[in-house]
């Protein structure tokens, strides 16, 4: 079965620490991206990755890091500096970033709150 | 102004009816636009691209409107299982630059 994996689905932080999501694809997409979602606004994206080894910045970067070491992954770290963490991360992937028709899968999301 | 507008509703319709959602977008430049249907606190997942000549999907049909730079969804005969928000998601360029609206929330009652 081909998709998008994202882990965990519900997370709980303290204020002040660092948390890793997860995010896999096994559909051999070039492109992957990071979204927040927060109630009545639409999904902003933090960042996004055409190759591996390659990231770039969204709109709301700050406060977040990722990787892209492996083609099939693309984890996000929520770190300290995030001002309002709290939020439903959703992990999306395309075949490639360059194709303006090309279509976003999402995987199902974790939803983050810091205590 | 946003760069993708959309009423947030709710729309609450009774089962069978006709119900129209418009989603305006602000940079004429756009390339491509989507409609993306979202269940309560789960991933969105693609309903239907919209096409320049509009396009339809059953029940569901898209229409572009780029001189008035708006995209609208209509849905017939709508079911108790299209209760969802619906996501009008707009390509301003040609790298897969979506910008999401915040949604239409629909509800349909027996």
């Amino acid at each position: 079965d081909g998709g998008i994996t994202q882990s965990p689905k519900y997370l709980f932080r303290k204020e002040g620490q660092n948390v890793t999501l997860s995010c896999e694809q096994n559909l051999n997409h070039d492109a992957m991206y990071w979204y927040r979602q927060d109630p009545g606004q639409g999904l902003r994206l933090i960042y996004y990755s055409q190759i591996v080894n390659d990231f770039q910045k969204g709109d709301i970067a700050e406060g977040y890091s990722v990787s892209r070491e492996k083609k099939e992954s693309f984890p996000l770290t929520v770190t300290s500096a995030q001002k309002n963490p709290t939020a439903f991360y959703l992990c999306a992937s395309s075949i490639s970033r360059s194709l303006s028709t090309d279509t976003q899968y999402f995987g199902p999301g974790t939803r983050l709150t810091v205590l | 102004r946003k760069e993708v507008e959309q009423d947030p509703g709710p729309f609450n319709v009774p089962e069978g009816a006709t119900v129209a959602f418009n989603c305006t977008y602000s940079n004429s430049a756009s390339q491509s636009f989507f409609w993306y249907r979202q269940d309560c606190r789960k991933e969105p997942k693609l309903l239907m691209s919209v096409y320049s000549s509009g396009n339809e999907d059953g029940r569901f049909t898209a229409q572009l409107n780029r001189a008035s730079q708006y995209i609208s969804l209509l849905i017939r005969d709508s079911k108790l299982s299209d209760s969802a928000t619906y996501l009008c998601v707009v390509n301003i360029n040609n790298n897969n630059d979506m910008r999401f609206g915040a949604g239409t929330r629909l509800t349909v009652k027996p």
